[in-house]
């Protein structure tokens, strides 16, 4: 199974800050991730796919960048509404797909 | 509006079964390849099993095979998952998703919380 890791875990940031999260695959993915953003108590949400496309809708101050193992995830000036937990998701090989762990934003 | 509405969660005691049903509107669910995530208390996401829009080839994790079978009834737009010999570790919130493209999840249901416990 290829396995992902996010890093870090748990960010602490300000409103209007530049922030990155960084996600590594065990084994190259090509451009095969997603990012994904869950508030408490809500489903997951996709915000961008093949590594690098918004996802309709999304404001586009997220932005994904990557290819092969290592991926990020930036958010170009954090909003209010982006205190949340984000996961990135490799579906280079389809059994299984794997998430990252997760990482959370908060204040 | 695309809707994915999961039912059939409870509680379970240990090594009992539940089957989960998902019922899905707004697109045509023949065309798209399905799964259920599931995410533990305040734990991360889980891929369970994921199934093919078509002909009905299944992808479980190594965690449940054998014990979870993913189906579908593409006449009824109904998505199942047949969980047997529930452990504790399967306790959980399981979402019924939507694949899209290669395949990352476009659409997420609201989600239904499976408790296995004595």
């Amino acid at each position: 199974d290829i396995q992902m890791t996010q890093s870090p875990s748990t960010l602490s940031a300000s409103v209007g800050d530049r922030v990155t999260i960084t996600c590594r695959a065990t084994q190259s993915v090509n451009t095969w991730l997603a990012w994904y953003q869950q508030k408490p108590g809500k489903a997951p949400n996709l915000l961008i796919y093949d590594a690098s496309t918004l996802e309709s809708g999304v404001p586009s101050r997220f932005s994904g960048s990557g290819s092969g193992t290592e991926f990020t995830l930036t958010i170009s000036s954090l909003q209010p509404d982006d205190f949340a937990t984000y996961y990135c998701q490799q579906y280079n090989s389809y059994s299984p797909l794997t998430f990252g762990g997760g990482t959370k934003v908060e204040i | 509006e695309v809707q994915l509405l999961e039912s059939g969660g409870g509680l379970v005691q240990p090594g009992g079964s539940l089957r989960l049903s998902c019922t899905v509107s707004g697109f045509s669910f023949s065309d798209y390849a399905m799964a259920w995530v599931r995410q533990a208390p305040g734990k991360g996401l889980e891929w369970v099993p994921g199934i093919s829009s078509n002909d009905g080839n299944t992808y479980h994790a190594d965690s449940v095979k054998g014990r979870f079978t993913i189906s579908r009834d593409n006449s009824k737009n109904m998505l199942y998952l047949q969980m047997n010999g529930l452990r504790a570790e399967d306790t959980a919130i399981y979402y019924c998703v939507k694949l899209r493209g290669y395949f990352y999840i476009d659409v997420w249901g609201t989600g239904t919380t499976v408790t296995v416990s004595s």
